[in-house]
Parts: structure tokens; sequence; C-alpha cells
């Protein structure tokens, strides 16, 4: 099974609609991070938290919010989204430690008409 | 601002060739260099990575090189392979403080012709 999983893997949603990824990891790791990546802007933080009770925001937060629901999990909420958020989302997870190795999942395709 | 700049957009390299991806970083905080490769339909995943106080890292065919003088730090794939095509991605981090995170270059799409 994968370390980090993310449901759902490919979206369709309309203007103005309220999505929410998810994000799930086994990894056992206290940091986990939600990215943007468009092409030939790279890979952009959207939020990312340190633990359950941290959050904060990365570069480009506006129109996303986030929820750390417990050490494995983290959302990403689009609360009226808007066809510029049409990308590819991925979450990351990284120990609080040691190594500054980042895992990444497999993405979430979002499309907004 | 972009704090990390990545060159070049694209490269085409044929089998067997070097293929050489350049970095160059603004803030001279930054201490851990990482590169990240990512195949189609996949999330990137750590290639390799160096700290400042080395010049050089070689793990099989992949090399980085750094130059903390010139803030740059650049991937050499020796003897490139077709399955070597991938997006690659630098990053750069600082450890100063309790807060860190990795700022990505805008990555390059290496296709390794047969």
């Amino acid at each position: 099974d994968a370390d980090v999983t993310q449901t759902p893997r490919n979206r369709i949603t309309k203007t103005g609609k309220r999505i929410m990824l998810e994000c799930s990891q086994t990894k056992g790791h206290d940091r986990m991070y939600w990215y943007r990546q468009d092409p030939g802007l790279g890979l952009r933080l959207i939020y990312y938290s340190f633990d359950v009770k941290d959050i904060n925001k990365g570069e480009i937060s506006d129109g996303y919010s986030v929820s750390r629901q417990a050490q494995a999990k983290f959302s990403l909420s689009l609360e009226s989204a808007i066809p510029n958020q049409t990308a590819l989302y991925f979450c990351a997870t990284s120990e609080a430690t040691g190594t500054d190795t980042q895992y990444f999942g497999p993405g979430t395709r979002l499309t907004v008409l | 601002q972009q704090q990390v700049k990545q060159s070049p957009q694209s490269l085409i390299v044929q089998k067997g060739g070097i293929s050489i991806i350049n970095c160059a970083y603004e803030n001279t905080a930054f201490d851990y260099f990482p590169w990240y490769q990512q195949f189609p339909g996949k999330g990137p995943a750590l290639l390799i990575a160096i700290r400042p106080d080395v010049s050089e890292k070689k793990e099989g065919r992949f090399t980085i090189s750094f130059n903390k003088s010139a803030k740059q730090f650049s991937l050499h794939i020796m003897d490139s392979q077709p399955g070597d095509s991938a997006t690659y991605f630098c990053a750069a981090s600082s450890r100063g403080g309790s807060n860190y995170k990795l700022t990505f270059g805008k990555g390059t799409l290496l296709t390794v012709n047969p």
C-alpha cells in the first residue's frame, strides 16, 4: 500500500462549488504539506502543518483552507472554486527531525469549469 | 520573488549522453539542496541531495555539483538513458529557526532519445 494517498485522483467541478481534497499517510510523519503544480511554474506551497495544532500559510494560500484532522490526515479545501485553480495538487509528508526528505502522494488532478 | 532559478526549462539528450540541469539561489541561509525526479502521473521523489559543506556528491550516474560562492548547483546525469526521461526539480531550504520548508525551481523536462 502507498505511504501517502490522495483522494480523489481526478475531479472535475464547476465554478463556485466547494471541494475538498484529502490526504492520508501511514509514514507516521508529523509534517504535512499541500503543493500546487502548474506547467512552467513548478511546485508552489499552499499550506503546511508541522503537527496537529500547527497550520501555516505557504506562498499561495489565497482561496484555499486546510484542516489537520489527525497526525495522518491533512485536507485541502477550495471554498468557492474558480477556473484558475485548475491544477495538479500534491500532498507531501516529512519527518520532524533527521532527514529533510519530503514524500509525495500521487497527486489529484483538479479541473474547474 | 523567485528564490531558486532553474534552467533549462526543457532538455533533449541522446542515449548515452550527459544531461546537465542548473539552479541558482539567492538566499544565503539555504543549507540543503535536493533534487526531485517526477515521472508522468506520479508525485516527485527525492533523487539526490547535498549540503554546502561539500562541493560534489555522486550516487551512481547522478552527481550534484555545488558552488557556494556562486550560489549555484547543478545535476549531472551521466550515460543518460530513456528511463531517465522525467521532470527534474531542484529545491533549497534553510534549517534556520524551527520552521523550514522547501523552495522549488520551476522544473526541467528531460527527454532522452533512444
